[in-house]
């Protein structure tokens, strides 16, 4: 089956400065990669996807990019924000019909110091 | 606008009993999950289902059951309830297969002492 690393389990950052977090991925069949946020006690919700079709993708401050050839992609947050801070899950798995499995990373615990 | 509700938010068993978890969503989502997050450890997929009378196993089933009698409800049993099950839990819904934007519930919080 599917696994993903995540790095850095934890990461702090200044107010302002950008922040990066690496996945990899082992099933090259793998075609979907979500990234979620999950606040302290809330739910995980998405904040970005990327397929594999794409080799990036942006919203305002936040970037994913792709290397299909190496299995790994990652999160950038520009100019961040103390509501940035929060825990972050990549996840892959295969996208469309049949596909049910999303393998989610460890998490990473992202601290924006004021 | 709802989304996906699961009750209760909060638990505490013993060893040993059994309890449910409810789930529902008001979304019209074929498909509807429930998962597992232990700390530091991510989400585990425990069940899911893609639609009304049909559901699987996913990574982590054991101890765990699930049914779909509807397409909003998809409650989850843990029977004979172990310290190893203590965690939150999250019920999750999408439109359609992977690739698709899961939905996740606010999570129910439980502890087997």
């Amino acid at each position: 089956g599917e696994n993903v690393e995540q790095h850095p389990s934890t990461l702090s950052v200044q107010e302002g400065d950008s922040a990066v977090i690496k996945c990899t991925y082992s099933d090259s069949a793998s075609n979907y990669f979500p990234w979620y946020k999950q606040e302290l006690g809330k739910r995980p919700q998405l904040i970005i996807d990327i397929r594999s079709n794409v080799g990036e993708k942006k919203d305002q401050r936040i970037a994913v990019t792709l290397n299909k050839t190496a299995k790994h992609f990652s999160l950038h947050i520009t100019e961040t924000q103390p509501e940035d801070s929060a825990v972050y899950f990549c996840a892959a798995s295969e996208s469309g019909a049949g596909s049910y499995q999303l393998t989610f990373g460890k998490g990473t615990k992202l601290s924006v110091i004021p | 606008n709802a989304g996906v509700t699961q009750t209760p938010k909060f638990r505490i068993l013993k060893i040993g009993q059994s309890m449910t978890l409810q789930c529902t969503q008001d979304m019209n989502h074929n498909y509807m999950y429930w998962y597992r997050q232990d700390p530091g450890m991510g989400l585990k997929l425990i069940y899911y289902s893609v639609g009304a009378g049909i559901t699987d196993k996913g990574e982590v089933p054991n101890g765990y059951n699930v049914s779909r009698s509807t397409t909003e409800d998809f409650p989850l049993r843990l029977e004979l309830a172990a310290p190893s099950q203590t965690s939150v839990y999250f019920c999750a819904s999408s439109q359609g297969a992977s690739g698709n934007t899961i939905y996740f519930g606010e999570g129910s919080w439980l502890t087997v002492v």
